[in-house]
């Protein structure tokens, strides 16, 4: 059983366009994340939300947008995709329970690579 | 500004050795410090949590240290393996803000 999936795994789309990537957990963890990973491999966090707060990473633009139907899933909405854009991006969850032993390791997805050309 | 730094980008070592990985950080105080591994084309696997009050930490062949005053954390595999190649991340965490260093990416030549 896949913990953290994304969909799609590749995505490759043109300057200006809108585009979202998909995430679910099937851990029953209360907290997701979105990292982005760039070329030269830093893995910066975007965002972390759970049913209660959303925290955003300040130096996000405000084109990025979570959205999060339920507990299980935060999807990223992207609007008007720039180059810069390009990288992969990574889903995780964890609890966030602090009396809970290993609370706060991170369980990520396979990432998805977005190609903006 | 907050910094993490890992040692080297690249450590290569030969089979059997021990591998020792350097995360340093500055202008920030975790609560926890983490490990992960990662592969290419996969997300990271987290590896190792140790939190602030503790010295070490151990998990089969692997052991973390951190030292809160000298503001590192060391990485340890013993016995290492060529199936232990991969990129090795340390993660800060405090407050819902989670940082990763660059990583290292460990070769262990058979």
């Amino acid at each position: 059983d896949t913990a953290v999936s994304q969909t799609p795994k590749y995505l490759v789309t043109q300057m200006g366009n809108d585009k979202s990537i998909k995430c679910e957990q099937n851990l029953g963890h209360d907290t997701m994340y979105w990292y982005k990973q760039d070329s030269k491999k830093f893995l910066k966090i975007m965002f972390s939300y759970n049913n209660k707060e959303l925290i955003i990473n300040e130096t996000v633009p405000n084109r990025f947008s979570p959205k999060s139907p339920d507990k299980a899933h935060l999807n990223l909405h992207i609007n008007s995709l720039e180059l810069g854009d390009s990288a992969v991006y990574f889903c995780a969850s964890s609890r966030t329970n602090p009396a809970v032993t290993g609370s706060y390791e991170q369980y990520f997805g396979p990432g998805t690579r977005l190609t903006v050309t | 500004s907050q910094k993490i730094e890992q040692n080297s980008e690249a450590l290569n070592i030969q089979e059997g050795k021990t591998a020792t990985l350097t995360c340093n950080y500055t202008n920030y105080s975790p609560a926890y410090l983490q490990w992960y591994r990662q592969d290419p084309g996969r997300g990271p696997v987290f590896l190792l949590l140790i939190r602030e009050n503790e010295k070490e930490k151990r998990k089969e062949r692997l052991k973390v240290t951190f030292d809160t005053t000298l503001k590192q954390s060391l990485f340890h595999i013993t016995a290492s393996q060529p199936a232990d190649s991969a990129t090795y991340l340390c993660a800060l965490y405090n407050n819902n803000d989670m940082r990763f260093g660059a990583g290292t990416r460990l070769t262990v030549k058979p």
